[in-house]
């Protein structure tokens, strides 16, 4: 069975300061890891993703996230934040059906407040 | 640039009604989702569909139902909504490739939020 969690519902940073959103997964096989942010009111927007090589994979708007086997973990960052990163990030496991089909297991999303 | 359609944005019934949401995608993909959203952001995956073919259908209530007329179209009915139906459903598609990274790439539409009064 693969879950994803993520274990702060809620962070609150100010602009130019760096980040760390935390996600932890659990896996019975091969993975796929990625992020998703969703802006309000809006629909989900894909970040990045892992699958195998190097751990550290570079997204869009400067983020990046860290896959650690030993950690169970994929956390996402990024060095410096603008006011338009505020959103609800969502932290997703692949689970595959076999065949043609795949599903992603979404964690709890974290909401990433950016103040000016 | 939206390349996944909804409609309509927001619908408001009454419970025991039937309401219908369309989906397009103008990607070519193969596979195309249904998610519902809670109001605590919750996501849950409903139906997946590739090439027209129903390939996940997680545990939901019988009233709701795809319907996918092609690979680029597919809509959802719930026959007679209920007060825990309302939330929003997010329609996404995929190329659906088992293997290939780009498999695992997801693009959403914009959402539908229904009200059940």
């Amino acid at each position: 069975t693969q879950t994803v969690s993520q274990s702060d519902a809620h962070v609150t940073v100010f602009e130019g300061d760096s980040v760390e959103l935390r996600c932890n997964y659990s896996y019975g096989g091969s993975i796929y890891l990625s992020w998703y942010i969703q802006h309000h009111g809006r629909g989900l927007q894909f970040l990045l993703k892992y699958y195998s090589g190097n751990p550290v994979v570079q997204g869009v708007n400067g983020f990046e996230a860290e896959f650690s086997k030993s950690d169970s973990s994929f956390h996402l960052r990024k060095a410096s934040v603008h006011w338009s990163d505020s959103a609800v990030y969502f932290c997703a496991v692949s689970k595959n059906y076999g065949g043609s089909g795949n599903k992603l297991i979404f964690g709890t999303g974290t909401l990433l407040s950016v103040k000016p | 640039e939206t390349a996944v359609f909804q409609t309509p944005n927001y619908h408001v019934t009454q419970v025991g009604n039937e309401v219908s949401f369309n989906c397009k995608q103008t990607l070519g993909h193969d596979t195309m989702y249904w998610y519902k959203q809670d109001s605590k952001k919750l996501l849950k995956i409903m139906f997946s569909y590739n090439n027209k073919q129903l390939i996940v259908n997680e545990t939901v209530p019988r009233r709701f139902s795809p319907q996918s007329s092609d690979k680029a179209h597919l809509n959802l009915r719930i026959k007679s909504v209920e007060p825990e139906d309302s939330a929003v459903y997010l329609c996404a598609s995929s190329k659906g490739a088992w293997g290939g990274a780009s498999a695992e790439t997801l693009y959403f539409g914009s959402g539908t939020r229904l009200t059940v009064l």
